[in-house]
């Protein structure tokens, strides 16, 4: 069954950089897309950027000049790293599959917090 | 960027009541309109894809409906598993955005 799954620190000093993993099963990634939302405490759901089957990205504008998301095939993996972070980035980052229909399956998230 | 107004922000309701949930969008999304249930700790999970299809596996008192850009979520009868956060996403054009959120408890 399809399932996605992300991993990476829970804490980052700002102005540090954050490195997550999505792994996933089920699918292949150069036949699909995956992306990546973030959710900051209390708060609702942003689009970060995802990518695509045949590779190529798109982020949001409001990110764009921080992030950077890429993949490993042979791993089932998608990676998203992310500079420069700050307090506000805080936030529980999930990685999920887009397809016609939208999003369809999601990881549970990993919560990321950003303090020294 | 298409902005997605839900409301209402947190809904307190009984078992057994009919409860509806409301995304506008801040143009037409043409029916590409999504309803998620969170729980806490889990992963999101879709409740109606495109604005009234089922998902499968997903209990028939859940239904969508709408166009444009006024959209809603439908429960019949609402069930004690039901209480989480909903949330609707638009997927006509990117970037896509989400509602922020509509959390439900029981009353």
């Amino acid at each position: 069954q399809v399932q996605l799954k992300e991993s990476g620190p829970g804490l980052v000093q700002p102005s540090q950089t954050l490195s997550l993993t999505c792994t996933v099963s089920g699918f292949s990634l150069t036949s699909n897309s995956v992306h990546w939302v973030r959710q900051p405490p209390g708060k609702g759901l942003e689009w970060m950027g995802g990518i695509w089957g045949d590779g190529s990205t798109d982020y949001n504008s409001a990110l764009k000049s921080r992030l950077s998301i890429s993949r490993d095939t042979s791993k089932s993996q998608v990676f998203l790293k992310m500079n420069s972070l700050q307090t506000d980035d805080t936030a529980i980052y999930f990685c999920t599959r887009l397809r016609g229909t939208g999003f369809d399956y999601w990881g549970q998230g990993v919560m990321v917090t950003v303090s020294s | 960027d298409i902005q997605m107004t839900q409301s209402p922000s947190f809904l307190s309701a009984t078992v057994g009541d009919r409860v509806t949930i409301n995304c506008k969008a801040s143009q037409n999304i043409n029916k590409y309109l999504n309803w998620y249930q969170q729980k806490l700790g889990e992963a999101p999970k879709r409740l109606i894809y495109n604005t009234n299809s089922l998902q499968t596996g997903i209990p028939s008192r859940f239904s969508g409906s709408g166009s444009g850009t006024d959209y809603t979520l439908t429960i019949s009868s609402l069930q004690p598993e039901d209480v989480a956060t909903y949330f609707c996403l638009q997927h006509n054009s990117g970037p896509w955005t989400f509602g922020g959120g509509t959390k439900l408890e029981l009353k």
